[in-house]
């Protein structure tokens, strides 16, 4: 798997925009990024994912650089339930033979303020 | 759809003890997984099992044992518990596309 390298933590104002960054210089070109969070005491949660294209669901957005070397999380409007440490993981997909365990590095620690 | 669920939630064991963490999902997932977590620490992986009738050894598999007992259920079984095996214990599941799903943990202290 890539390394990853997240901001430690963030703060974001209920309602407001949340962006979190990754940055993941040495990925390759068939390595996909996925985003999951962990709420506190809780099992981890998958967001979402995506190879170089941006992609949205219900929960969040991801939008990947064209040189795929960074991406960003965004969370449109954020509540005071996603705060939470969020990990960005690159990795090959289990398709491809690779390792399926999850390695979850320290992540990003958002709180979202009232 | 009750997604992955676990039990016991909470357990507390005395050194020596044995016991057996349930993990079932009903989202018809090939694949299932068991890691651990230690206090402000990232997930370890215990055991996994790939698709029913396979289990592989994962990270840290020392003093655990599993067994994929069906497509939807896979037990993970502490033999003689240590107070290093104090953690909390998560199971997960996925389908093909590498996206894990997990339950809400064991928290399991050994005294």
């Amino acid at each position: 798997d890539a390394k990853t390298t997240q901001p430690p933590s963030m703060d974001c104002a209920e309602g407001r925009a949340a962006n979190l960054p990754c940055n993941h210089s040495t990925i390759s070109g068939n390595e996909y990024v996925y985003w999951y969070r962990q709420i506190h005491s809780q099992g981890p949660q998958y967001i979402i994912h995506g190879l170089k294209n941006n992609e949205t669901n219900e929960m969040a957005s991801l939008i990947i650089t064209e040189d795929r070397k960074s991406s960003t999380l965004i969370l449109p409007h954020a509540t005071l339930r996603d705060t939470a440490v969020y990990y960005c993981i690159v990795r090959l997909p289990a398709y491809s033979g690779s390792a399926r365990q999850l390695t979850f590095g320290s992540g990003t620690q958002l709180t979202v303020l009232p | 759809n009750a997604g992955v669920t676990q039990t016991p939630k909470f357990q507390v064991l005395k050194t020596g003890q044995s016991m057996t963490l349930q993990c079932a999902q009903d989202m018809n997932h090939n694949s299932m997984y068991w890691y651990r977590q230690d206090p402000g620490m990232g997930l370890r992986l215990i055991y996994y099992s790939a698709s029913e009738g396979t289990t592989d050894k994962g990270e840290v598999p020392n003093g655990y044992n599993v067994s994929r007992l069906n497509k939807r259920e896979f037990s993970l079984r502490l033999e003689s518990a240590a107070p290093s095996q104090t953690s909390v214990y998560f199971c997960a599941s996925t389908l093909y596309t590498d996206t894990q799903y997990f339950g809400p943990g064991t928290r399991l202290t050994v005294l």
